[in-house]
Parts: structure tokens; sequence; C-alpha cells
């Protein structure tokens, strides 16, 4: 299995402007996670997913960000309008179930201008 | 309020001699624990794992203890090697649900 998979692996882009993150997990996991990585909050929850169904959201910063998970094997973190406190590390995972590993993506490193 | 916590955020130790980091946790429901080992540029990479109805649980270099009465945790690396410098971020589901939360993460870094 090529493992979770992330893209773009790096995005800069300016103030205001739409940004799309990509995620496809491993098959047959059940689960999907996004996480925001920062120096001060470590790796911060944003939302998951089962059965491409989102669970809880209540890591979601602000309603600038939005998350869908459309089929199985695909999902996009968006964020509209961008901002400079949004840079940070954005990383996907997946699990297959409870009291199971979680694999991670590379993760996208965004820059907000 | 679910919480895993990493209180040490940097460590810095000798080649060959042991490393440990510590992770502490706020409900006794916490059932299973997970360490992650990350690279700069990488995503986090599992390491090992523990359920709670274990207090230790060993792979190669890595063990992990768990002390239930303390809700602490640690990890202990021997012998440490310079390829063992990473950000270490300790990792649980919350009980009851299958939202997996993190701590802030360990700097250590292994000196030749």
């Amino acid at each position: 299995d090529a493992g979770v998979i992330q893209s773009p692996r790096h995005e800069v882009t300016e103030m205001g402007q739409e940004v799309t993150l990509r995620c496809k997990p491993i098959s047959g996991h059940d689960y999907l996670f996004w996480y925001r990585q920062t120096m001060m909050r470590g790796l911060e929850l944003l939302i998951y997913f089962n059965n491409n169904v989102p669970i809880d959201d209540s890591g979601m910063p602000e309603d600038r960000f939005s998350a869908k998970m459309p089929n199985a094997s695909f999902s996009t973190l968006k964020i509209q309008p961008s901002e400079p406190r949004d840079s940070a590390v954005y990383f996907c995972g997946s699990v297959r179930g409870r009291g199971e590993k979680l694999f991670f993506g590379s993760g996208t490193q965004l820059s907000v201008l | 309020d679910q919480q895993v916590k990493q209180n040490s955020p940097s460590l810095s130790v000798q080649e060959g001699r042991i490393s440990i980091l510590n992770c502490d946790y706020t409900n006794s429901m916490f059932d299973y624990f997970l360490w992650y080992k990350k690279y700069p540029a990488e995503g986090p990479t599992f390491l090992i794992s523990i359920s709670s109805i274990k207090d230790k649980n060993e792979d190669g270099r890595f063990t992990v203890f768990l002390n239930k009465s303390a809700k602490h945790l640690s990890l202990h690396i021997v012998p440490s090697q310079p390829g063992d410098s990473a950000v270490y971020f300790c990792a649980a589901p919350v009980p009851g649900t299958y939202k997996y939360i993190f701590g802030t993460g360990t700097r250590l870094k292994v000196l030749a």
C-alpha cells in the first residue's frame, strides 16, 4: 500500500486566497483525520471522519475552514479566505479502527503571505 | 478535560545513554497509548504502543512503561543513537470515541 498521500507538499499563497489541501487515505481505513502542527499547540486535531461522514469538527478554528470527504478515497481541507496565522503544517491521517495505529501522510507545508 | 501532556519541550542525551521521554494524561479511562516519532519535513511515524491492561511493552531499543495510578507513561530508548534525534509525540484515543489526541511533543537530540 502506498500509505496516506497528501498534496501538495508545499503551498505558498497570499492572504485572502482560497487554499485546498488534499488527502487520499489508506484503502480499507474507515477513519480519516486532519491535524495541524504548530510550535505552540503541537499536533492539533481539526476534524475527523468515519465512513466519509464528519464525526467531530470541534477543532476547526473558524468558519473559514471546511473539510469534505466525498468518497472513501479522497478528502479535502479548504481555507477560504486564508490568513497568515493559518501558516502551519497540515497532516492527514487514517486508521482502520480504534485501538489501531494511525498512519500519517507527509503533510502540506502552508505559508500564507 | 481529555488531554495528553508532554511537559518537556526538549531533551539532550549522549549517544549510548538512555533517553526517557515522559507523558501524562488527565483521564483514567484512557485505555490505549501510542508513541510517534517525527523527523523534519516528514509525517509522524508510529513507534510503539501500549494497552492499559499492560504496564510495559518492549520493542528492540524502545520500551514504554505505563503507570496507571499516576496517569503517566514514559518511553525509554536504550541505547540512544544519533538517528533517534527527532520530535516524539505521545497520543491516545479519547475514551468512548475514535478521536486521537496528541501531546505537544518533545524534541530529542542525541549527541554523538
